[in-house]
């Protein structure tokens, strides 16, 4: 069964830094291109982040540009999202999601969120 | 504000069919295939129609997408008290080299 998990998320205060984690199993996490989806407390999704299946080339939101930095590990089955100078508007559930190949942008796995807080 | 617009609501009740639209430009759904993710109350979403019209496995035959121009739709026909949910578009921008989701539609069923 395809299953993502995150972790890493918690409270943090503002301009200060965190990590995210998101481990993978079920499936070829190899082949599909993984990202970052966000969800404000009561507002719709946000697009983050997304890297390719080798890791060659990372895509990110004008609104974390900068600051957030997405990675992977094909040997570990991992993506991470390194999150830096954080701002009160980065808080939020954070998913991380695959995209199997071909699929043309298509997020078929998620995985159950994690909450940042960023407040001071 | 949403690159992609969809309307905040809309509703219906049970056996009837709806429809959500999704608007966007010549930078997205004009060159790109649109997906749909539903999303329950307080859980995560799921994807129910990728590639404007093919539906993942177990997502059931009510779900349709549609596309022509610079919009597109998701239909639901049969609608059930469980197809209430919040429902996003998304797609890919060319311009701005990045994946977009519409603000989202909350369905009701009356």
């Amino acid at each position: 069964q395809e299953q993502l998990v995150e972790s890493g998320g918690g409270v943090a205060h503002p301009g200060t830094s965190l990590t995210l984690s998101c481990g993978a199993s079920g499936f070829t996490f190899k082949t599909y291109a993984m990202h970052w989806v966000r969800q404000a407390p009561g507002k719709g999704l946000e697009w983050v982040a997304f890297i390719w299946f080798d890791g060659i080339n990372k895509y990110y939101a004008d609104s974390v540009k900068g600051r957030f930095t997405i990675s992977r590990d094909n040997s570990k089955n991992t993506v991470y999202l390194q999150m830096s100078s954080l701002r009160a508007e980065d808080t939020g559930v954070y998913y991380c999601a695959g995209d199997p190949p071909s699929s043309g942008y298509a997020l078929d796995v998620w995985g159950q969120g994690t909450t940042v807080n960023v407040s001071s | 504000q949403s690159v992609l617009t969809q309307p905040p609501s809309a509703s219906g009740t049970p056996g009837q069919r709806v429809t959500i639209s999704c608007f966007g430009s010549g930078s997205n759904i004009g060159r790109e295939t649109v997906n749909w993710y539903q999303q329950l109350p307080g859980t995560t979403p799921k994807l129910v129609i990728f590639g404007h019209n093919q539906r993942p496995s177990g997502v059931p035959a009510r779900f349709s997408g549609s596309k022509s121009g610079t919009s597109a739709s998701l239909a639901i026909s049969g609608l059930q008290s469980e197809d209430e949910a919040d429902y996003f578009c998304s797609t890919w921008d060319v311009n701005l080299n990045a994946v977009i989701f519409g603000g989202g539609t909350k369905l009701t069923v009356l």
